[in-house]
């Protein structure tokens, strides 16, 4: 069955070191990757999307994620990360049908 | 445009009990979808629809049960509450072609 990993559940950075949470997905074809971010109090919404051409993708507020076919991977970067980053991020994939499955999620802790 | 609307907010109910979830979007989106979100496992998928007076089962179906009687509207329904299904339900939305979905703020139920 298709399924979706994130590596880390709890992560806990400062204001302004570099972000890198990791994704990887089990399915051999052609797939969408996405990841929505959920801050505190608020609903799910897209960070950024891949679909096809350029593996690297820039989203919203500064971050970027990159699709590596061959690694079954869709890791999301920040160089530098605020305070205002506190959240969970979910990674997801859909391989062309009706569904998308997404990870267990990310939290993100940001001290200021 | 309010995007997806979903009613109520929070519900307590007792073991036994029934209830409705409405999600409701104007954005006229054929495909409509019900998650639950708890803690560690991300987002799991309950029941989806791709159009109007059409469902099929997710990945947690038991003790689910929808309806999408109008194309705006997807309803998910609880028979006989448990305190199993105490989560966070989440209604989104998207159409065919981009595979971005909208979610809705979610409603916070809690079974006693």
């Amino acid at each position: 069955a298709q399924s979706v990993s994130q590596h880390n559940h709890h992560v806990i950075l400062s204001e302004a070191a570099s972000l890198e949470l990791g994704c990887n997905y089990s399915y051999g074809g052609t797939v969408n990757l996405f990841w929505y971010v959920q801050y505190p109090g608020q609903h799910l919404q897209l960070l950024l999307k891949y679909f096809s051409g350029d593996p690297l993708v820039k989203g919203i507020k500064g971050f970027e994620a990159e699709f590596i076919k061959s690694k079954f991977s869709f890791n999301l970067r920040k160089p530098s990360v605020q305070w205002s980053d506190t959240a969970e991020y979910f990674c997801a994939v859909n391989t062309g049908g009706f569904k998308t499955i997404f990870g267990a999620g990310t939290r993100l802790f940001v001290k200021a | 445009n309010a995007g997806v609307t979903q009613t109520p907010k929070f519900r307590v109910l007792k073991t036994g009990q029934s209830m409705t979830l409405l999600c409701a979007q104007d954005m006229n989106h054929e495909y409509m979808y019900w998650y639950r979100q708890d803690p560690g496992m991300g987002l799991r998928l309950i029941h989806y629809s791709v159009g109007e007076g059409t469902t099929a089962k997710g990945e947690v179906p038991d003790g689910y049960n929808v309806s999408r009687l109008k194309k705006q509207n997807f309803l998910l329904g609880l028979e006989s509450a448990a305190p199993s299904q105490t989560s966070v339900y989440f209604c989104a939305s998207r159409t065919g072609g981009t595979d971005t979905q909208y979610f809705g703020p979610g409603t916070r139920l809690t079974v006693l």
